[in-house]
């Protein structure tokens, strides 16, 4: 079955550190691939998303995340994290095999992020 | 703008209750969802309505009730829940549900359920 690895649950970094959660997804169709993030007690935010096209994608709040087809990686990275990060990180992924369920997203555990000052 | 609302925040309920929760998009977004999370976890696929219409049951128990009043609106009817159905549910959007697996989902802030 398609799946999602979020490989750390839990990641502990310094204010001003930089960040790399870990992203790995199942080999098979074309991946549409996601991160979300969701601060304690909301929703789910869009951080970016990767289609096609260059492997280096921008997101928002200084996110960017790089996609590795020959490693299954989707790794999210920033390069200084600010205490307003501490949230939890999820990562999600379209497998591209076609109708039905297969369109649903397949999200990973999620990492959890906490900011020490 | 993407904006998903949810009413209301917090809802606290009794097992022999019937309530509603709503969820509102103005985004012309033609696909919308509905998710059950519990703490620490991955959000739960419970339904999806694609042109107002079911496309996903994801075999939820019948005590939840979707509907679709219209393209912006989405509400979910609940009837007689359990305590464990205590959660974030957690209303999305897209622009479509297609094949094509680019469909961007847009989350609401989520109604907090306690069932007592």
């Amino acid at each position: 079955a398609q799946s999602v690895t979020q490989p750390d649950i839990h990641i502990t970094v310094s204010e001003g550190a930089s960040l790399e959660l870990r992203c790995n997804y199942s080999y098979g169709a074309t991946p549409y691939l996601f991160w979300y993030v969701q601060s304690p007690g909301q929703g789910l935010q869009l951080l970016l998303k990767y289609f096609s096209g260059d492997t280096l994608v921008q997101g928002i709040k200084g996110f960017e995340a790089e996609f590795k087809r020959s490693q299954s990686s989707f790794n999210l990275r920033k390069p200084s994290v600010h205490w307003s990060d501490a949230a939890e990180y999820f990562c999600a992924v379209v497998f591209s095999s076609g109708a039905g369920n297969n369109r649903k997203l397949i999200w990973g555990l999620g990492t959890s992020l906490a900011v020490n000052p | 703008d993407t904006e998903v609302t949810q009413t209301p925040k917090h809802l606290v309920m009794g097992m022999t209750n019937k309530k509603s929760l709503k969820c509102e998009q103005h985004m012309g977004h033609r696909a919308m969802y509905w998710y059950k999370q519990k703490a620490k976890k991955p959000p739960e696929l419970m339904f999806v309505y694609s042109y107002e219409k079911l496309s996903i049951n994801e075999s939820v128990p019948s005590r939840f009730s979707p509907e679709c009043p219209n393209s912006s609106l989405l509400n979910l009817h609940l009837h007689a829940l359990q305590p464990e159905d205590s959660a974030l549910y957690l209303c999305a959007s897209s622009q479509a549900w297609t094949n094509s697996g680019t469909d961007t989902q847009y989350f609401g802030p989520g109604t907090r359920l306690t069932v007592l």
